[in-house]
């Protein structure tokens, strides 16, 4: 069955830099746009970064755009997104998604867990 | 970047009523929409995509509609495994941006 583990998540402080993963099993992974989506407590999803299936493509937010990276490794089936410069907004259970097509519509089909990170001094 | 609109952003509501959702774009997207339904501490699942397909497992209860702008989620008879939180989402230009939300609580 199709399975997202992220994993990575602490606390860190301000300033400081943290490397999410999400390990990917029970389907094609180099066939698959992966996505990061973020929660931060109590509040609603934002979309935070984007890599098409064979890592030639590359989209951020705004909000994390020149501090965050979205890589993959198609050998190893495993995304990573790379968070430097962190901020207390940036504060936020952070979920890998894939993405599954209909025709030219594309949604999230599965979800990790989540990991928790929390930039805090 | 296109911004989702839901109404309400809280709802009580019975076992057993009929709910109904809205969400709005700020611009066409035409049916590039989807549903996610989450539960507290838990990932969001996949509802309805592209506007009014509903995913496997997904119960029939479930159902979306509307194209362009407007966009509503209908739970014909709520069930209590159905109180959680739903959010739309547009896939018609990343970013692929999300609903506010809207809280589903037991009246």
């Amino acid at each position: 069955q199709v399975q997202l583990v992220e994993s990575g998540g602490g606390v860190v402080q301000p300033g400081r830099s943290l490397r999410l993963s999400c390990a990917a099993s029970g389907f094609a992974f180099s066939s698959y746009a992966i996505h990061w989506v973020r929660q931060a407590p109590g509040k609603g999803l934002e979309w935070v970064a984007h890599i098409s299936n064979v890592g030639t493509n590359r989209y951020y937010a705004d909000s994390v755009k020149g501090r965050f990276t979205i890589s993959r490794d198609n050998s190893k089936n495993t995304l990573s997104l790379q968070m430097n410069s962190l901020r207390a907004e940036d504060t936020a259970v952070y979920y890998c998604a894939r993405v599954g097509w209909f025709g030219p519509s594309k949604y999230f089909d599965y979800w990790g867990q989540g990991t928790l990170v929390t930039v805090s001094s | 970047d296109i911004q989702m609109t839901q109404s309400p952003s809280s709802l009580s509501a019975s076992v057993g009523d009929r709910v109904t959702i809205t969400c709005r774009a700020s611009q066409t997207i035409s049916s590039y929409l989807n549903w996610y339904q989450q539960k507290p501490g838990k990932a969001p699942k996949l509802l309805i995509y592209a506007a009014s397909n509903l995913k496997g497992g997904v119960p029939s209860r479930f159902s979306g509609s509307g194209s362009g702008t407007d966009f509503t989620l209908t739970i014909s008879s709520l069930q209590p495994e159905d109180f959680a939180t739903y959010y739309c989402q547009q896939s018609y230009s990343t970013p692929y941006t999300f609903g506010q939300g809207t809280k589903l609580e037991i009246k």
